[in-house]
């Protein structure tokens, strides 16, 4: 099994709203990410979860707060988001964190109104 | 500045024809990885190929390969007997992580067209 999955799919939130986004793998890696795509655009690095302890913060505003819970899962939780964070956010996996294959889940379609 | 360029934004291919996307990244670390991966549109984003920075050897994967010039810090991606569904934007990544500090830096992409 090679899958990340995320959800949901697409949400929609306003400013003023908290809500979750979920990332999940059972491919026993160790290492997970988080990133933000804008359209037309690289994938930008935002966390990087290593051994369920967070390795890499780059620098990403505290409106963004990410949880590993267990190995398999990690969340990545969102307050007082501004109409600039509207992207697809991807969560990937490797099997250790600085020499794997990154597996990427399909990404969450974000919009904040 | 630790970069990864790709330097064509969009490539044509006739299906059946073979074709090279060019990245170059800049690094002074002596151990890293790189690695082409594929999105198609509105797919998710997957593995093409890697290659490892202490291996000589340009990585194959079926009708991908790559051209490795580590001196040029060159890492060129040969996409032979192209298909319809080769179509996709490509990214170049290179990531490395020595004495605590890691990276994992994604070229601009380049789009590739597969023409029927």
């Amino acid at each position: 099994d090679t899958e990340v999955t995320q959800t949901p799919k697409h949400l929609v939130m306003g400013m003023t709203n908290k809500k979750s986004l979920k990332c999940e793998q059972h491919m026993g890696h160790r290492a997970m990410y988080w990133y933000k795509q804008k359209a037309k655009k690289p994938p930008e690095l935002m966390f990087v979860y290593s051994y369920e302890k967070l390795s890499i913060n780059e620098s990403v505003p505290s409106r963004f707060s990410p949880e590993c819970p267990n190995s398999s899962l990690l969340n990545l939780h969102l307050h007082a988001l501004q109409p600039e964070d509207s992207a697809l956010y991807l969560c990937a996996s490797s099997q250790d964190r600085n020499k794997g294959t990154q597996y990427f889940g399909p990404g969450t379609r974000l919009t904040v109104l | 500045a630790q970069t990864v360029t790709q330097s064509q934004p969009e490539m044509s291919v006739q299906e059946a024809e073979t074709v090279t996307l060019s990245c170059t990244y800049d690094t002074s670390e002596s151990d890293y990885y790189l690695f082409w991966y594929k999105q198609p549109p509105s797919r998710q984003m997957i593995l093409v190929i890697r290659q490892e920075a202490y291996k000589q050897q340009n990585a194959t994967e079926n009708r991908f390969s790559v051209n490795f010039q580590k001196a040029a810090k060159s890492f060129s991606l040969k996409i032979s007997d192209s298909q319809l569904g080769d179509a996709a934007m490509y990214f170049c990544a290179c990531t490395w992580g020595t004495s605590g500090t890691y990276k994992y830096i994604f070229g601009t992409g380049t789009r590739l067209k597969v023409l029927a």
